[in-house]
């Protein structure tokens, strides 16, 4: 069965650095797409990047970038220079071409930007 | 940029009462999606739907619950006979297409089973 794994519960990081939000999975299926999503305080899930599972490269979107790392099944989040616009919510969310393409969540980790 | 819209954005009804939550995917998008997340917790998917019919529904889509495209525009969630412990944000997506896709969301709509 597909399982995702967010370990970190809840994370500060002062403004202007950078955050890495881990993320692992487990699967089976060779086809599958890596999402991570924002969900503010407001409720709204916000999609922020994609990655492929037969992507060669890794993902990026602006501040936004996905450290995929095949072999050990791990697609971390790095946002770089943190605002105090990025406290949030933060989910990974996998989708499986066998489960035809729902998405499964991790648990989430919380996100809070210090002045 | 195109968008998921949901209505209501909140909602507060009595238990035993019949809901019905409302969802304009994204006009080219073929796949249409129900998530929900109960207070402090994962979202958990609830049912996909594809070419006019379900294509996957979890073990939390019941009886109580159906879906429905009934004008090519809209996409419905109805929960016949609502109980407490629906009380969640129930989130409405779509994509273009299967795996590999982007799975774009709604902004919720909050129901509160009273």
């Amino acid at each position: 069965a597909q399982k995702i794994t967010q370990t970190q519960p809840g994370m500060f990081v002062q403004e202007k650095e950078a955050v890495t939000l881990d993320c692992t999975y487990d699967t089976s299926d060779p086809s599958y797409g890596l999402f991570w999503y924002k969900q503010p305080s407001s409720g709204e899930m916000i999609f922020l990047i994609y990655q492929g599972s037969y992507d060669q490269q890794n993902a990026t979107e602006g501040r936004y970038s996905l450290n995929f790392q095949k072999a050990r099944k791990s697609a971390n989040l790095v946002i770089s220079a943190s605002q105090l616009g990025d406290s949030a919510m933060y989910f990974c969310a996998m989708s499986f071409k066998a489960a035809g393409n729902k998405l499964t969540f991790g648990g989430g980790t919380r996100v809070l930007v210090k002045p | 940029e195109p968008e998921v819209t949901q209505t209501p954005s909140h909602q507060v009804t009595q238990m035993g009462q019949e809901v019905i939550l409302r969802c304009v995917p994204i006009s080219n998008h073929l796949y249409f999606y129900w998530y929900r997340q109960i207070l402090g917790q994962k979202v958990e998917f609830l049912v996909s739907f594809y070419n006019n019919e379900i294509s996957e529904k979890s073990e939390i889509f019941d009886d109580q619950f159906s879906v429905e495209r009934p004008d090519g525009s809209n996409f419905t969630l109805k929960i016949r006979s609502t109980k407490l412990e629906d009380s969640a944000m129930y989130f409405c997506a779509s994509s273009v297409g299967g795996t590999g896709n982007t799975i774009y969301f709604g902004e919720g709509s909050w129901l509160t089973v009273v």
